[in-house]
């Protein structure tokens, strides 16, 4: 089973300055999705990004971009020029790329604070 | 774009009732619907994948009597939390899989609190 780990509960990240939030995971397809989301406290969620793990470039959205490293298993979300309404819920996201089901597998989650 | 819409946003209702939550997709037929929970701090965990036409498939631990799901059409999924509790307290969310079978898209969420 494949799982996914943010190691970082919490982030806080001045106004304008950049963040970079953390995850790994763990899989043994070579087939796969990674997506972060962000919930706000809505608690609508929001895809923020996703990669294909047969691409080599990061993705990139914006002041979103990710660091996907394959051979180490982690898939790192960076927030550029962060603004207060960036401030939420960022969840890392595993999606096998094989026909069988397209659940995501969440990460627990990390909590991200903008600071004025 | 895609849209899926879920009902009611908010429910309250006495300890051994039934609650039924209604996930729709708005402007295309999902085949297969997703139904998460999400406790209070935590991340969303997969309670079943729902198949039109067909049986839900639980994970793990969902107990399938209390957590009745119904794939009748290409555009709803119902799930049904029956003889609710106070643990059944939860935000529950669904999700379909899109036209282009790459990319899913969220309802809003229920919240669901059992007294």
């Amino acid at each position: 089973a494949q799982t996914v780990t943010q190691s970082q509960p919490e982030m806080s990240v001045q106004e304008a300055e950049t963040v970079t939030l953390s995850c790994t995971y763990d899989t043994s397809e070579s087939d796969y999705y990674l997506f972060w989301y962000k919930q706000p406290p809505s608690r609508q969620m929001i895809l923020v990004i996703r990669q294909e793990a047969y691409k080599q470039q990061n993705a990139t959205e914006n002041r979103f971009s990710v660091n996907f490293q394959k051979a180490a298993k982690s898939f790192s979300l960076k927030i550029s020029d962060s603004q207060l309404g960036d401030a939420a819920m960022y969840f890392c996201a595993y999606r096998s790329g094989n026909n069988a089901g397209n659940m995501l597998t969440f990460g627990g989650g990390t909590r991200l604070m903008v600071k004025p | 774009g895609a849209v899926v819409s879920q009902h009611p946003s908010r429910v309250i209702c006495k300890s051994g009732t039934s609650v039924k939550i209604e996930c729709r997709s708005l402007d295309f037929q999902a085949t297969t619907m997703f139904w998460y929970r999400q406790f209070p701090k935590q991340s969303l965990m997969l309670m079943a994948t729902s198949n039109e036409g067909s049986k839900a498939t639980y994970e793990q631990g969902v107990e399938k009597d209390k957590f009745l799901i119904n794939h009748a059409s290409l555009t709803l999924s119902t799930l049904t939390v029956t003889s609710a509790h106070p643990e059944d307290s939860s935000f529950y969310i669904c999700s379909a899989r899109g036209p282009l079978r790459e990319k899913l898209f969220f309802g809003s969420g229920t919240q669901l609190s059992v007294l």
